[in-house]
This record gives structure tokens, C-alpha cells and sequence, in this order.
């Protein structure tokens, strides 16, 4: 089954303590990314990916860090998480070019 | 720039009500997509129509409908006879190829189908 697989669903953390939120698709797609939603606010983009070792920057990256080291995977990192990313944050791939896009499940932060 | 406008922040109706949820959208390229999401209480997204600037046709699933105005840049959702488990959040969205593929989200309309 395609998918996007993101772990983990729920964290509840302390302010400053590194986190990785994992990202995983199995579709073979090129093109990856992270989004946030707050309410009022809708989804923002926060990195995307367009191939493995190439990544940019998204609307709102600050305090956050990617990596696309293979195909299929693209973490991302909060090295120093603070309150203000308490969100609902998604990940998504598509194939590119105006493919469908697939989202993950959702993981919801919160930083305490 | 890429913008999506969905005015209604919230709605309310009673249920076997119809509803339309609008959306309006910017953009100046020619090619571009359209999509509408609904996000019900557990918090994913759940995809429901994806249009290509080029096909203006009118869609209809079920009790879901969609006008695609390109006239008026508008791309609205209505919903005939509205059940209680059509509560959630509609995100309308945009898309242009040649721009990474980045989607540009509304804000969202939150609907409430009362029982």
C-alpha cells in the first residue's frame, strides 16, 4: 500500500531537548516535505526536498533542520525545541511535477 | 505570489442541510492545480478532489460537488444533505508544477453539522 509514514504520532517534550520526527514513504517519489499547522493559520511549509542531498527551505524554517540522505527518508530535527513549535505537523511526498501528493498521518508536538 | 482565501472561518448548520464552503485563489500561472482536503477530528488529512487549471468541468461524488470558476478564481465545495460525520475541517489548496510542487493552503473552514 502507498504511503507516508511518520512516528512518532504523539510527543510530549521538554524545552531545549533535541527531537527527531521521522518520515517515511514507500512510492519511490522524488519530492518530500514538511508542513506545520496552527490553528488560524493553516499548513505552512517548513523544508522541502526535491532529491536525495538537496534540500531547501520552505515559509517558516527557522528552528528546524532536514536531511535527505536516501530516497525514502526525511526526518526532521528540532536540535533545541521551544512552546512556539507546539503544532501539528505533517510530511508529504509526491512524485513531482503535479503528481498527487501523499501526507502522513500527522504527529502532534508539544513543548512544555 | 500563490494565495488561497477560504473567508468562512467557521460554519454551522443543521444536519440534511446543504452547505458550500468557498474558496477563492491567486495565482498567475496558467497551469496549476486545486485541491480540497478535510481534515475530520483525528487529525489527518483525508484527500477529496484535485482539479488541473485546464478542466473547468463541474464534479459531483456522491453528496459532494464542486464548482471550478476560473472567471471568478473560485473553486467551491458544496455539500448536499449534510450528515453529522461530514464535520471537520476543509482545507482548500493550490499548487503550480513549475513551483516545487510546494501546496499553498487556505486556513481552513471549520464545519459543524448540528444533529
Amino acid at each position: 500500500e502507498a504511503q507516508v509514514t511518520q512516528n512518532p504520532r504523539y510527543l510530549i517534550t521538554v524545552t531545549g531537548k533535541k527531537l527527531t520526527v521521522t518520515c517515511s514513504q514507500n512510492m519511490n517519489h522524488e519530492y518530500m516535505s514538511w508542513y506545520r499547522q496552527d490553528p488560524g493559520l493553516g499548513l505552512r511549509q517548513i523544508y522541502y526536498s526535491m532529491n536525495v542531498e538537496v534540500t531547501d527551505k520552505g515559509d517558516v524554517p527557522e528552528g528546524y533542520k532536514v536531511s535527505r540522505k536516501e530516497k525514502r527518508n526525511f526526518p526532521l530535527i528540532l536540535e533545541s525545541p521551544s512552546p512556539n513549535q507546539t503544532s501539528l505537523y505533517f510530511c508529504a511526498s509526491t512524485p513531482g511535477t503535479g503528481g498527487l501528493t501523499f501526507f502522513g498521518q500527522g504527529t502532534r508536538l508539544t513543548v512544555v | 505570489a500563490q494565495k488561497v482565501t477560504q473567508a468562512q472561518t467557521e460554519i454551522s448548520v443543521v444536519e440534511k442541510e446543504d452547505v458550500t464552503l468557498d474558496c477563492v485563489y491567486e495565482t498567475r500561472d496558467t497551469t496549476y492545480y486545486l485541491f480540497w482536503y478535510k481534515q475530520p477530528p483525528s487529525g489527518e488529512l483525508v484527500f477529496l478532489i484535485r482539479r488541473n487549471s485546464f478542466d473547468e468541468q463541474n464534479e459531483i461524488s456522491g453528496r459532494y460537488s464542486w464548482n471550478f470558476q476560473k472567471s471568478t478564481s473560485s473553486f467551491n465545495f458544496t455539500i448536499t444533505a449534510s450528515q453529522v460525520v461530514d464535520s471537520a475541517v476543509y482545507f482548500c489548496a493550490l499548487s503550480v508544477p513549475d513551483r516545487d510542487d510546494k501546496i499553498i493552503f487556505g486556513k481552513g473552514t471549520r464545519l459543524h453539522i448540528l444533529p
